[in-house]
């Protein structure tokens, strides 16, 4: 069974830039998690997709958007980056909305 | 709303120690409760859970915790710590939000092993 994998590993763009970084959820999952963490800090909670539509939302702005696929993988766009951005972002599946989140190792943004 | 507050951003203690990680939470609502490990330049891997039944809660790699909901804490133990503890610990809470298990975490707690 494959966990959740995320790409790229590292990135790093200039300001005013736009990311996409992917996650693969585990075999099974439908639903994916976004969550971003700051250097020395715990992670924030994103937003969150269930079976294609977005199911809960953190305090981001809107450009930070998401997709997620028929196949359950999922996407995280980042729209006119800021320094601000630079950190781990994390992507999480589980079997439904509620149920345990399994994370991926990560996408590492540096924004110069 | 949700919080949780991991007390002590560092802790050191010796190999064979007791190992104590301190979390406190708030939830308005019966919570469900984690503790993650995170490696250096990994990703968060899922120790243990509490959701409802037995308030004791044992996890991967010795690791177990009490779920106390007088006292609204979840405190990770384990009895003799070993070199491959050491990580940072991060204690999370669910908060819905219209079905969506949103977790909360913590800003962690740095676990280092002393030979």
């Amino acid at each position: 069974e494959t966990g959740v994998t995320q790409s790229p590993t590292h990135l790093i763009k200039t300001r005013g830039q736009q990311v996409t970084l992917r996650c693969s959820s585990q075999s099974g999952h439908n639903t994916v998690s976004w969550y971003q963490q700051a250097l020395g800090q715990g992670p924030q909670f994103i937003f969150q997709y269930y079976r294609e539509e977005e199911n809960g939302r953190g305090n981001f702005p809107p450009r930070f958007s998401g997709l997620q696929f028929p196949n359950y993988s999922s996407e995280l766009n980042v729209n006119a980056l800021e320094l601000d951005d630079s950190a781990l972002y994390l992507c999480a599946s589980s079997l439904g909305r509620e149920e345990t989140q399994y994370f991926g190792p990560g996408t590492r943004l540096l924004v110069l | 709303a949700q919080s949780v507050t991991q007390l002590g951003s560092h802790v050191s203690v010796s190999e064979g120690a007791l190992v104590l990680l301190r979390c406190n939470y708030s939830s308005s609502v019966p919570p469900y409760l984690f503790w993650y490990v995170q490696y250096p330049n990994q990703g968060l891997q899922l120790l243990l859970k509490y959701t409802t039944g037995a308030t004791l809660v044992k996890g991967i790699n010795g690791f177990e915790a009490e779920f106390k909901k007088s006292e609204t804490s979840f405190h990770l133990t384990k009895p003799s710590a070993h070199m491959s503890d050491a990580a940072e610990y991060f204690c999370a809470v669910s908060g819905g939000l219209g079905g969506a298990q949103k977790l909360v975490f913590g800003q962690g707690t740095r676990l280092t092993i002393n030979p």
